[in-house]
């Protein structure tokens, strides 16, 4: 019944590593989007996917690379991971990509570099 | 540049007491507003989206207006299951691509 998943919901690793985190929605949305939550609640987009095709990338380290294989599936691939990496990264999803239809969240993935 | 800031940070309410939050923009044309809700924890969840001055759009004990440079979020008679963080976001119009800008929200709790 989950519309947008997200997987691991926490991801604890060191200074260095590299990581992924997944995402999935099964409610036929055309465009997927990445969003990172700070300390401080602030949400940003970090990127846009719509039918696979990448719309938004905002300023953001290239260390961070978006995957989708298919509409459904939204990856964020993280490098050489840093400390102001820690946050709380958001996968979306909406029916199209033109900006006037809501967006639907995921529950989250909790990221801490030690 | 486009700007969307929530007042207040963070609200204390009584059960019953009714208030009112608050989110300001500057943008370069509204193409749409978003309110959010988010619970400790758990993703944004969707609850309004408004399209022109003057839009007003209800949900139980909520209920979103909006002006040309602001939208206000009124809770009549609210609840302690209403106690979440209440977040605000813009699409501007000149934006084909879904990218929200989002204000830092308004955290309120409800005191029984």
């Amino acid at each position: 019944d989950t519309a947008v998943s997200q997987t691991p919901k926490y991801l604890v690793t060191q200074m260095g590593n590299d990581k992924s985190i997944k995402c999935e929605q099964n409610l036929g949305h055309d465009t997927m989007y990445w969003y990172k939550q700070d300390s401080k609640k602030f949400l940003k987009i970090m990127f846009s996917y719509n039918n696979k095709e990448l719309i938004i990338n905002e300023t953001v380290p290239n260390r961070f690379s978006p995957k989708s294989p298919d509409k459904a599936h939204l990856n964020l691939h993280i490098n050489s991971l840093e400390l102001g990496d820690s946050a709380v990264y958001f996968c979306a999803s909406s029916p199209w990509g033109s900006g006037e239809s809501e967006q639907y969240f995921g529950p989250g993935t909790r990221l801490t570099v030690t | 540049e486009d700007q969307v800031t929530q007042s207040p940070e963070a609200l204390r309410l009584q059960e019953g007491e009714s208030s009112s939050l608050n989110c300001s923009y500057t943008v370069s044309g509204l193409r749409g507003l978003f309110w959010y809700r988010q619970d400790p924890g758990k993703g944004p969840e969707f609850l309004f989206t408004l399209y022109s001055a003057g839009e007003e759009k209800e949900k139980e004990r909520l209920k979103a207006t909006l002006t040309k440079k602001e939208s206000f979020l009124h809770i009549t008679a609210p609840k302690p299951e209403d106690s979440a963080t209440y977040l605000c976001a813009v699409h501007p119009r000149g934006s084909n691509t879904g990218k929200l800008i989002f204000g830092q929200g308004t955290t309120l709790q409800v005191k029984p």
